[in-house]
């Protein structure tokens, strides 16, 4: 009964890779966000979806794409990884105020 | 620009001691205001917000956080803290539902016995 849930928790991966990452939410919030936890703990938003709509795109390089097929999913691809791209990256939902957070994918470029 | 400052980066407190995490925000206008704890390796958990209404704002885990619009500030206070508090704390801003969470950058906080 998760309410959002990300997948994979980990992803271990080299250089150069694409990969992405997936979240789901069960909750029926409209609005989905993706955020990116650095080394030193800072967390920053990249992306919100509204109903499937971009909404804000943080100046994210345009090897991120998001990507939201309806308004419970929102997955993240990254192309051409790079080593400063290692980082935990939370999806998150909310609705009226109401944020929740994914446990986070912890991202690790080798 | 909207802005969200947590001043103390680190800080250590004995078991059973009272705490107090500083929070300034920078907005137009009184934004919605939150504070999340993140235990190591762990996700973010929401431990209260104030949205309007009373000031004092009652949280999980016995914690509590003032809103004080004079001060832009909105501090977390636990009377006794326990081991198990020890984690990265996180005040957050937005300027009403449905918008990005602005995050300060994190208050370590370390218990010591």
């Amino acid at each position: 009964d998760t309410a959002v849930s990300q997948t994979p928790k980990y992803l271990v991966t080299q250089m150069g890779n694409d990969k992405s990452i997936k979240c789901e939410q069960n909750l029926g919030h409209d609005t989905m966000y993706w955020y990116k936890q650095d080394s030193k703990k800072f967390l920053k938003i990249m992306f919100s979806y509204n109903n499937k709509e971009l909404i804000i795109n943080e100046t994210v390089p345009n090897r991120f794409s998001p990507k939201s097929p309806d308004k419970a999913h929102l997955n993240l691809h990254i192309n051409s990884l790079e080593l400063g791209d290692s980082a935990v990256y939370f999806c998150a939902s909310s609705h009226r105020g109401g944020y929740t957070f994914g446990s986070g994918t912890r991202l690790t470029v080798v | 620009a909207q802005s969200v400052t947590q001043p103390d980066i680190h800080i250590t407190v004995s078991e059973g001691a009272s705490l107090e995490l500083r929070c300034n925000y920078s907005y137009g206008a009184t934004p919605y205001l939150f504070w999340y704890v993140q235990s190591p390796g762990q996700g973010l958990q929401l431990l209260l917000k104030y949205f309007s209404g009373d000031t004092l704002v009652q949280g999980i885990k016995g914690f509590e956080a003032e809103f004080k619009r004079s001060q832009s500030s909105f501090n977390l206070r636990k009377p006794s803290v326990h081991w198990s508090d020890a984690a990265e704390y996180f005040c957050a801003a937005t300027n009403f539902g449905n918008e990005k969470l602005t995050f300060g950058t994190g208050t370590r906080l370390t218990i010591i016995p």
